[in-house]
């Protein structure tokens, strides 16, 4: 089944400064990549996804890249701001199946 | 606007005693799906039913039951609750199953005593 890793699992930056998260899949037929952020005693709240058929998307301060030959997608917070501080997971799915989720990541934002 | 909804946001039950906890959505996707979290780990799915499907996770314990009367409402049925199964449980829904964007509620807390 898919193995999905997830660097680094506790990340700090100061405000203003980016923050990237990096994950690996290993099943070559994954073809969706959701990323999640969860707050402290919240459920996991999508935040961006992309599929297999783009390299790069990006919605405000936040971007998603994706290098399907080396199998891995990365996170991308730029202008980091307190609020951005909680637990990130990335997952992975070949659309047949369901979710296979990363390690998570704690970020922490500095002010 | 609540999207999906869950029942209670924490519960506590003595250990052996049964629990029910519910989850409703307002979005009438297919896809319902339930998830034990455990602390500092990933979600891990228990289940899911497309429509009126069921379909169980090898690893999920027998004591762990699904019901989904209708579109909008599931139910996880913890039959005898062990002190392991203390958890945040989540429930998801998607449009469709696999590939598809999960929306996630809130979580209910569940401590067994």
């Amino acid at each position: 089944g898919e193995n999905v890793e997830q660097h680094p699992s506790t990340l700090s930056v100061q405000e203003g400064d980016s923050a990237v998260i990096k994950c690996t899949y290993s099943d070559s037929a994954s073809n969706y990549f959701p990323w999640y952020k969860q707050e402290l005693g919240k459920g996991p709240q999508l935040i961006i996804d992309i599929r297999s058929n783009v390299g790069e998307k990006k919605d405000q301060r936040i971007a998603v890249t994706l290098n399907k030959t080396a199998k891995h997608f990365s996170l991308h917070i730029t202008e980091t701001q307190p609020e951005d501080s909680a637990v990130y997971f990335c997952a992975a799915s070949t659309g047949a199946n369901n979710l296979f989720f990363g390690t998570g990541t704690r970020l922490t934002v500095i002010p | 606007d609540a999207m999906v909804i869950q029942n209670p946001r924490y519960q506590v039950t003595q250990f052996g005693k049964p629990v029910t906890l519910s989850c409703s959505q307002t979005l009438n996707h297919n896809v319902m799906y339930w998830y034990q979290q455990k602390s500092s780990q990933a979600p891990k799915l228990l289940f899911h039913y497309y429509d009126k499907d069921f379909n169980n996770e090898a690893d999920t314990p027998d004591n762990f039951q699904s019901r989904r009367p209708n579109t909008s409402f599931c139910f996880l049925d913890i039959r005898s609750p062990g002190l392991g199964d203390a958890a945040m449980y989540l429930c998801a829904t998607s449009r469709v199953a696999g590939g598809s964007e999960q929306y996630f509620g809130p979580g209910t807390r569940l401590t067994v005593t």
